[in-house]
């Protein structure tokens, strides 16, 4: 079983529908929780980042993480033709020198 | 600012070769760190720097090193190149890497296809 496990899709769906993206995972001391957004022959950018468990919203995009069922979730609302894109998450068990660990990344559409 | 620079974005080798791909972190920047990035693997972590010295190195082989210079710059290198060596490989820099989990921002990538 892989650390991190993600759908790869791809998710196609209309334009202003609410998109949810997941990710699990099997390691129980990750702490760091990250979503990352790639557009097509681009590097990853960073979309948010939480600790531990709650929940976070910035603008249309709502971050979740349940630490006691190893699940975290994206969450877009009013989606837009220009958030068509893979979104990755990323996670580490601390913060300084661990390096990120990855899901494969969610190809998501977002259709006019 | 500017960001993060990798030189060159495509680059075409065939097996048995070797390559070095460049990365310029943005201005400030200490921490380098380099992934591979494939289809079938995700994004997988390579190896990380920070003021000149390998701080990590992910579950690759040998033919695959790297370096950084005191400008913050690194470079990786992969030798006898193989098939399997086609990807995408990314360079993430951050201010610092230490004591809060630190932005790290990605470059456009290099395209390397292996012949």
């Amino acid at each position: 079983q892989k650390e991190v496990e993600q759908d790869p899709g791809p998710l196609s769906v209309p334009e202003g529908a609410i998109v949810s993206l997941n990710c699990t995972y099997s390691n129980s001391a990750f702490q760091y929780f990250m979503w990352y957004r790639q557009y097509s022959r681009k590097g990853p950018e960073l979309l948010m980042y939480t600790y531990s468990s709650g929940n976070k919203e910035d603008g249309r995009f709502t971050a979740q993480v349940d630490k006691s069922s190893k699940y975290i979730s994206l969450f877009i609302r009013d989606s837009q033709p220009s958030d068509s894109a893979t979104y990755l998450c990323a996670m580490i068990p601390y913060s300084g020198n661990t390096p990120l660990v990855f899901g494969k990344g969610t190809r998501l559409s977002v259709i006019a | 600012k500017a960001g993060v620079t990798q030189t060159p974005r495509y680059l075409i080798k065939t097996r048995g070769q070797q390559v070095t791909l460049s990365c310029s972190p943005i201005s400030g920047h200490r921490s380098v760190s380099w992934y591979q990035q494939t289809p079938g693997q995700g994004l997988q972590f390579l190896f990380e720097y920070f003021s000149e010295t390998q701080r990590n190195k992910g579950n690759f082989p040998g033919r695959f090193s790297g370096r950084q210079f005191s400008n913050s710059r690194s470079e990786m290198n992969v030798s006898t190149l193989e098939l399997g060596d086609s990807a995408l490989y990314l360079c993430a820099s951050s201010l610092v890497r230490g004591e809060n989990t630190d932005t790290q921002y990605f470059g456009p990538g290099t395209r390397l296809t292996v012949l």
